[in-house]
């Protein structure tokens, strides 16, 4: 069964830095690409960031401008999402989502249950 | 930056057929994909690739493509198909993806 677990999500000061942890198992995890996806409260889902299956092809969301940085470990079967600069707006529920068995797709196709990140002084 | 646009709301009775739009510029050469979302819980996938149902997911869901519009349509909706859905798709150079605006999809 494919599980993703997202952590790290919390409360964080505007300018501040957070790291947002995604635990995949049920599947081999180097094998897949791997997605970010945001949804701020009583909003529609955002796409933040995709990145493929070797770390060879990262993308964003144009508004994040060079804040957010996504890495993985495949030896860990890890997803990371750096944060940083946040802002008010960046309040989210922050999903990892794995891509389809097509390693040449991206869609999200399994979610984990998101972390809450609130950015609030 | 690249839009998918989508009505606020539809209202079906049960039983009844609810058709759920997605309009944007680049669908005429991209997939579109749909997911329900229910209060509370993380989306799940009911269309890929415009018009593919993954397993599990029942036959009433079913959807297309034309031109610049994608359609999910929900035949014999049933009470359960209370959500929210959204499209996704990319922009036309494949590196921006994005969802839609989202609709709210009432079963009474």
């Amino acid at each position: 069964e494919v599980q993703l677990v997202e952590s790290g999500g919390g409360l964080v000061k505007p300018g501040g830095s957070l790291r947002l942890s995604c635990s995949a198992s049920g599947f081999t995890f180097s094998n897949y690409n791997m997605n970010w996806v945001r949804q701020a409260p009583g909003k529609g889902l955002e796409w933040v960031s995709s990145i493929s299956s070797s770390s060879s092809y990262i993308y964003y969301a144009d508004s994040l401008k060079g804040r957010f940085t996504t890495s993985r470990d495949n030896a860990k079967n890890s997803l990371y999402l750096q944060m940083n600069s946040l802002r008010a707006e960046d309040t989210a529920v922050y999903y990892c989502a794995r891509g389809p068995d097509d390693s040449n797709n991206y869609y999200p196709c399994y979610w984990g249950q998101g972390t809450l990140v609130t950015v609030s002084s | 930056s690249y839009e998918l646009t989508q009505p606020p709301s539809v209202s079906v009775s049960p039983g009844q057929t609810a058709r759920i739009t997605c309009s944007g510029d680049a669908l005429p050469n991209k997939y579109a994909y749909w997911y329900q979302q229910k209060s509370g819980q993380a989306p799940v996938l009911v269309i890929y690739e415009d018009s593919k149902r993954p397993s599990g997911i029942p036959e009433r869901f079913s959807g297309s493509s034309s031109g610049t519009m994608a359609t999910l349509t929900i035949s014999g909706a049933q009470v359960e198909d209370e959500a929210e859905y959204y499209c996704y798709s990319t922009d036309s150079s494949g590196n921006q993806r994005v969802f839609g605006t989202g609709t709210k999809v009432t079963v009474l």
